[in-house]
């Protein structure tokens, strides 16, 4: 079975500009979050989408943005780019267990350098 | 303060060491506890997922959550180099969002 799977895996861009980035859940998730991770701040949440429909949104400004299609694969962007925004910008599918809870799976990340 | 703390480390112990790794958390909602481990440049990988208090074991991997004190640990039974990585706690209250530690960064030496 495919994991999560992330592209571009590496990316830089400019400062000013926007970034794509895109996720496929592993086959039958339908949950799919995403995270930023820095070396200064960590691993934060950023949102979650189900069905379609954004559930949850971390403490973000609202230059991150995100969305999810039919099939479960999800995109998200980053407008007008800064230098703080370099990061490893990390996928999340989870499956629902039985009490009540997810097991969350993550990807290999995407590597955003902006200059 | 940050609701989920974790040592950062550096950890160094011997290859066949018994390794203990630590969390705590403030928030009395989370009921989710998960272990990830992550080598460098990777994503994180998940190691065990502890539903409430109890303790669960695989393999090598014992998970104990302590809802009373609010801790969490992560035992590492004969601990090879290949365990070298950043071990990260993940704790959660929906299991749709999740709060990380910092990470504690741990070396076994052959």
């Amino acid at each position: 079975k495919a994991g999560v799977t992330q592209t571009p895996r590496y990316l830089i861009k400019t400062r000013g500009q926007q970034v794509t980035l895109s996720c496929s859940p592993i086959s039958g998730h339908r949950s799919v979050s995403w995270y930023q991770q820095t070396p200064g701040q960590g691993l934060q949440f950023l949102f979650e989408y189900f069905s379609e429909t954004q559930r949850n949104k971390g403490n973000f400004p609202g230059r991150f943005s995100g969305r999810q299609f039919s099939n479960s694969r999800s995109e998200m962007n980053v407008s007008t780019l800064e230098l703080g925004d370099s990061a490893l910008y990390l996928c999340a599918s989870s499956f629902n267990l039985g009490d009540g809870g997810n097991t969350i799976y993550f990807g290999e990340g995407s590597w955003l350098t902006v200059v | 303060q940050k609701e989920v703390e974790q040592d950062p480390g550096p950890l160094s112990v011997p290859e066949g060491a018994i390794v203990s790794l630590n969390c705590t958390y403030s928030n009395s909602a989370f009921q989710y506890f998960m272990w990830y481990r992550q080598y460098s440049r990777k994503g994180p990988e998940l190691l065990m997922y502890t539903y409430s208090s109890g303790n669960k074991e695989d393999g090598r991997f014992t998970a104990q959550v302590d809802k009373s004190s609010k801790y969490i640990s992560l035992f590492i039974r004969d601990s090879q180099p290949s365990d070298s990585a950043t071990y990260l706690c993940a704790n959660s209250g929906s299991a749709r969002q999740l709060t990380f530690g910092s990470g504690t960064q741990l070396t076994v030496l052959p």
